[in-house]
């Protein structure tokens, strides 16, 4: 079993939809938790972090960690085209990070 | 100019060939990290580095070796390249001094082994 399980996609949703995205763990010794955003043929790039339970927003972006059921989502709210990209769950633990394996996600005009 | 660059970004070789794929950074990090990234299996750490003078191997580091030259430089090589390696490779920094160890990635190299 995976320390980190992402659904990979690909998940497909009109313009102005809300997107969920969602990363189950197993390891409980993990403390932050993470969310990448990959374009296509470039790098991950930092989105949100969230530490230990609770929810944090930034934008239309909304992370919320449940520390008890293992479980973390992203919430995207009024999606756009441009937010068609792949997301990553990340968390911290040992000094380094486990990515799950990334959820394809296309908004559609 | 990009604070954590790759070269080549794209390399075509053929099984057998050593190659080396090399990593720049000016954001002053200390920790280094080499990744691959295949469909469907996500990010899997190669090796990683927290100084000059420390290297360690990641869940992968089988046909893979690395070196640290400098704070700035960390080089990827794979010493007898064969087709299973064949994947979108990524250099990563992170600052030790920041407790959620937030990690910069490259824009990656794109490698091809024939």
């Amino acid at each position: 079993q995976k320390e980190v399980e992402q659904d990979p996609g690909p998940l497909s949703v009109p313009e102005g939809a809300i997107v969920s995205l969602n990363c189950t763990y197993s390891n409980s010794a993990f403390q932050y938790f993470m969310w990448y955003r990959q374009y296509s043929r470039k790098g991950p790039e930092l989105l949100m972090y969230t530490y230990s339970s609770g929810n944090k927003e930034d934008g239309r972006f909304t992370a919320q960690v449940d520390k008890s059921s293992k479980y973390i989502s992203l919430f995207i709210r009024d999606s756009q085209p441009s937010d068609s990209a792949t997301y990553l769950c990340a968390m911290s633990g040992y000094n380094k990070l486990i990515f799950g394996a990334g959820t394809r996600l296309a908004v559609h005009p | 100019d990009a604070d954590v660059t790759q070269t080549p970004r794209n390399r075509i070789t053929k099984t057998g060939k050593r190659i080396m794929l090399e990593c720049s950074q000016t954001k002053g990090h200390d920790r280094m990290y080499w990744y691959r990234q295949d469909p469907g299996l996500g990010l899997q750490l190669i090796y990683y580095s927290f100084d000059v003078k420390d290297i360690n191997k990641g869940e992968i580091s089988d046909g893979y070796s690395v070196s640290r030259q400098a704070q700035a430089k960390f080089s990827l090589s794979l010493e007898s390249a064969i087709p299973n390696q064949t994947a979108l490779y990524f250099c990563a920094t992170s600052d030790a001094r920041k407790e959620q160890e937030t990690q910069y990635f490259g824009p990656g190299t794109r490698l091809l082994v024939l």
